[in-house]
């Protein structure tokens, strides 16, 4: 079955700056990725999705990249605000059944 | 228009005991699925379903039950509760015909002495 890595596990950075997640993923027939935010103590929340046939898709400040041929996705967040601060999850999935999830980012944006 | 609710919200059961989570939709998504949240753990799939009587197991069924009378309701059983299985649970579901995004119900906070 599918299988999905994250890296980093934290990541730490300085408000402003940029965030990167990285996530590979296992089965090649995998074609849906979608990214999710979870504050503490809150349920996840969809913040972005890529479907295989796009390599890049941008949504104000929060872009997602998709290499297939590496299969691996990343999720990338500009000009970065306290508000960022949750946790974010990858995920991915063939046509959106038994979604598979990474194991999670903490992200800390210090003002 | 409520989405995905669940019931309880935090739960305290003892070794042995069964119970049942509830998960119910008003949405008319076909698409319902159960995943359980542990630190370092990420979502793991339980259980899912694709419509009324059809069920199917995920990365970590044991231990779990589940049915699918109606498209509104996907309950989660536990038929003998162990302490591996204190965890956060979290039923979500989608359309299977309108987009891919998932809604996810606000959880169920479970803790087995």
């Amino acid at each position: 079955g599918e299988n999905v890595e994250q890296h980093p596990s934290t990541l730490s950075v300085q408000e402003g700056d940029s965030a990167v997640i990285k996530c590979t993923y296992s089965d090649s027939a995998s074609n849906y990725f979608p990214w999710y935010k979870q504050e503490l103590g809150k349920r996840p929340q969809l913040i972005i999705d890529i479907r295989s046939n796009v390599g890049e898709k941008k949504d104000q400040r929060i872009a997602v990249t998709l290499n297939k041929t590496a299969k691996h996705f990343s999720l990338h967040i500009t000009e970065t605000q306290p508000e960022d601060s949750a946790v974010y999850f990858c995920a991915a999935s063939i046509n959106t059944d038994k979604l598979i999830f990474g194991t999670g980012t903490r992200l800390q944006v210090f003002p | 228009n409520a989405g995905v609710t669940q019931t309880p919200k935090f739960q305290v059961l003892k070794t042995g005991q069964s119970m049942t989570l509830q998960c119910a939709q008003d949405m008319n998504h076909e698409y319902m699925s159960w995943y359980r949240q542990d630190p370092g753990m990420g979502l793991r799939l339980i259980h899912y379903s694709v419509g009324a009587g059809i069920t199917d197991q995920g990365e970590v069924p044991n231990g779990y039950n589940v049915s699918r009378s109606t498209t509104e309701d996907f309950p989660l059983r536990l038929l003998s509760a162990a302490p591996s299985q204190t965890s956060v649970y979290f039923c979500a579901s989608r359309d299977l015909g309108a987009g891919y995004g998932y809604t996810f119900g606000s959880g169920t906070r479970l803790t087995v002495v």
